[in-house]
């Protein structure tokens, strides 16, 4: 069964304090990790897909790296707009994805 | 690119009533959508999946005749809510997958059912 775990939970930063976000997985035969940004009441929006061990993605002050077992969001200099759930989610056979519950993200002016 | 909408983003339905949401793909075409249910700090559900032409497949646990889905056509797909009770008052969220053989999905804003 694939698992996605997040950590941690929530996170609390000051403007400008970078830091990062943690994905930990196990799936048979990963078709992709996947990360979203949720807003409070509103659907998830698409960040990165990452399909291979050693493969970054950035997107302004957000960059994502993967490898066999984790992938992590570094943020960079973060902004209280960047304040969010950050969710990860794996793709393995049947085209379903698996999310993880989430990291709420609260950065502080 | 990949926009998805959804249709009404917010509905206050009586107990025993049904209610119908859309979910629209508006610059591409869908041959997947996804639904999903997500409750107050908790992370998405997937409650089925819908091919456009076929039959949806539900999670373990789903119940088909209370949840319908129909995707009609590669743009639109929609869940029917059927004999709505308080307990079925949550968040859904579609989804919609492009190309085939992505597993990339986009999502829709989602829509607040409040069942009184």
């Amino acid at each position: 069964e694939d698992q996605v775990t997040q950590s941690p939970e929530a996170l609390r930063l000051q403007e400008g304090e970078s830091s990062s976000l943690n994905c930990s997985y196990t799936v048979s035969g990963l078709r992709g990790l996947f990360w979203y940004r949720q807003d409070p009441g509103k659907g998830p929006e698409f960040l990165f897909t990452l399909y291979s061990a050693g493969e970054e993605k950035e997107k302004e002050r957000l960059k994502a790296t993967l490898t066999k077992k984790e992938s992590f969001l570094h943020i960079t200099a973060p902004k209280p707009e960047d304040s969010a759930t950050y969710l990860c989610a794996v793709g393995s056979s049947g085209s379903r994805l698996t999310f993880g519950e989430g990291t709420q993200l609260t950065v502080n002016p | 690119g990949a926009v998805v909408s959804q249709h009404p983003s917010w509905v206050i339905c009586k107990s025993g009533t049904s209610v119908k949401i859309e979910c629209r793909s508006l610059d591409f075409q869908a041959t997947t959508m996804f639904w999903y249910r997500q409750f107050p700090k908790q992370s998405l559900m997937l409650m089925a999946t819908s091919n456009e032409g076929s039959k949806a497949t539900y999670e373990q646990g789903v119940e088909k005749d209370k949840f319908l889905i129909n995707h009609a056509s590669l743009t639109l797909s929609t869940l029917t809510v059927t004999s709505a009770h308080p307990e079925d008052s949550s968040f859904y969220i579609c989804s919609a997958r492009g190309e085939q053989g992505s597993y990339e999905q986009y999502f829709g804003p989602g829509t607040r059912l409040t069942v009184t």
